[in-house]
């Protein structure tokens, strides 16, 4: 079954340090997203993206936050000046098509520790 | 806000049981999912139910959905010890782009 890969699965930075995020979403997808969840919390949405541009993000999807696609397969979410409470799993996610009612399909996660 | 949020928080079977978890949310869905989380891992897709059906079922579990109660229910039966996860209810809107907001998932152990 396709999968959503995401690397690195574990980062360990140092506060104020850019972390970048990386994707691949399944290959015919074209809706695609970061959520994040804080250790022993909710997953929590952060950024829906389509053709090229941010569709929605939520509160917690501040400047310090941004997300590209830079060569049309890799999707990144970048940090750049990383706090102690960034630290969380960052979860990559697409689906087919950004109509309502598709499966939408998540990485395994990668692990942000901010020291 | 919308909000799914499951019940119980933690379940403990023994193998060979059923497990039940329940959801609920606040605002109408279009459609609402079930994934599975082992400890430490990614989210797995278990099933997703749209607001018009009220039963699925796949290998073994059942998903069951009631839009008047603002409800939704897990069952997995004859379970296994590899069952054992955290499983979440994640609700879409009606309106706007498919943006999933998930409960705070049920914890869930398989006893051998």
């Amino acid at each position: 079954e396709p999968e959503v890969t995401q690397t690195p699965s574990h980062q360990v930075t140092q506060m104020g340090q850019e972390v970048i995020l990386r994707c691949v979403p399944i290959s015919n997808h074209l809706y695609f997203y970061w959520y994040r969840q804080i250790l022993g919390q909710k997953v929590e949405f952060l950024v829906s993206f389509y053709n090229n541009e941010i569709s929605e993000k939520s509160e917690i999807f501040d400047d310090q936050f941004s997300v590209e696609r830079p060569d049309g397969s890799n999707f990144t979410l970048k940090i750049r000046s990383t706090k102690l409470e960034d630290s969380a799993m960052y979860f990559c996610a697409s689906t087919v098509w950004r109509e309502l009612g598709n499966t939408i399909y998540f990485g395994e996660g990668s692990w942000l520790t901010v020291v | 806000s919308q909000q799914g949020e499951e019940d119980p928080q933690a379940l403990s079977i023994q193998e060979g049981e059923n497990a039940t978890m329940n959801c609920s949310y606040k605002t109408s869905i279009n459609n609402l999912q079930w994934y599975r989380q082992n400890s430490g891992r990614g989210l797995v897709h278990l099933i997703l139910i749209r607001s018009n059906e009220r039963e699925k079922h796949s290998g073994r579990l059942r998903v069951t959905l009631d839009t008047s109660k603002k409800s939704s229910s897990l069952l997995i039966t004859a379970s296994r010890a590899a069952d054992t996860a955290s499983y979440f209810c994640a609700t879409a809107l009606i309106q706007g782009a498919q943006k999933l907001v998930f409960g705070q998932g049920t914890r869930l152990t398989i006893n051998p």
